[in-house]
């Protein structure tokens, strides 16, 4: 069955430094996302992807994150420069094209810890 | 409550019981969609309900959809060992597709 992979499984970084997440959505899907969830808290969504370009934000999303779609498999998170609030479970979903049917695919998640 | 509220938050079961678990929301939505989360992984997929719909089956689960109540809940029924993990609902709000989700709502099922 096809899945969303995410590497890497586990990041750890300095404050400040910047960071990329990877994502590779299941092949056939056209909406990408990113959520977070920090620890002992509620997934919280953050952006969302399709035809190259975003089409939602949340205002966590702000300027230290930019997301892209570098090649046909790949879906990436940068984060510019890490703060210590940044520390949390990052998951990348994919859904297929169609509104009525926006059922997401969670990857098993990139666990950021910011030092 | 906030959007996608589950209750109980925590619940004890033992093996062969059925579990049933319940979100509430507050605005229209289009679908409303059922997680599960082992500690520390990630989301796995359970179901997904539209709002046109009341009632839905897979295995061992069943969904139901009140949207005059603004309300799911998810029945597991001869639970196992192996549905101990948190439950979250999520919810997109009408013409979006970020998804809302719950606190969640903690399982143990005792064998």
């Amino acid at each position: 069955e096809p899945e969303v992979t995410q590497t890497p499984s586990h990041q750890v970084t300095q404050m400040g430094q910047e960071v990329i997440l990877r994502c590779v959505p299941i092949s056939n899907h056209l909406y990408f996302y990113w959520y977070r969830q920090i620890l002992g808290q509620k997934v919280e969504f953050l952006v969302s992807f399709y035809n190259n370009e975003i089409s939602e934000k949340s205002e966590i999303f702000d300027d230290q994150f930019s997301v892209e779609r570098p090649d046909g498999s790949n879906f990436t998170l940068k984060i510019r420069s890490t703060k210590l609030e940044d520390s949390a479970m990052y998951f990348c979903a994919s859904s297929a094209a169609g509104a009525a049917y926006n059922e997401q695919f969670f990857g098993p998640g990139t666990r950021l810890t910011v030092l | 409550s906030q959007q996608g509220e589950e209750d109980p938050q925590a619940l004890s079961i033992q093996e062969g019981e059925n579990a049933t678990m319940n979100c509430s929301y507050k605005t229209s939505i289009n679908n409303l969609q059922w997680y599960r989360q082992n500690s520390g992984r990630g989301l796995v997929h359970l179901i997904l309900i539209r709002s046109n719909e009341r009632e839905k089956h897979s295995g061992r689960l069943r969904v139901t959809l009140d949207t005059s109540k603004k309300s799911s809940s998810l029945l597991i029924t001869a639970s196992r060992a192996a549905d101990t993990a948190s439950y979250f609902c999520a919810t997109d709000e009408g013409g979006r597709r970020a998804l809302t989700f719950g606190s969640g709502t903690r399982l143990q099922v005792q064998p």
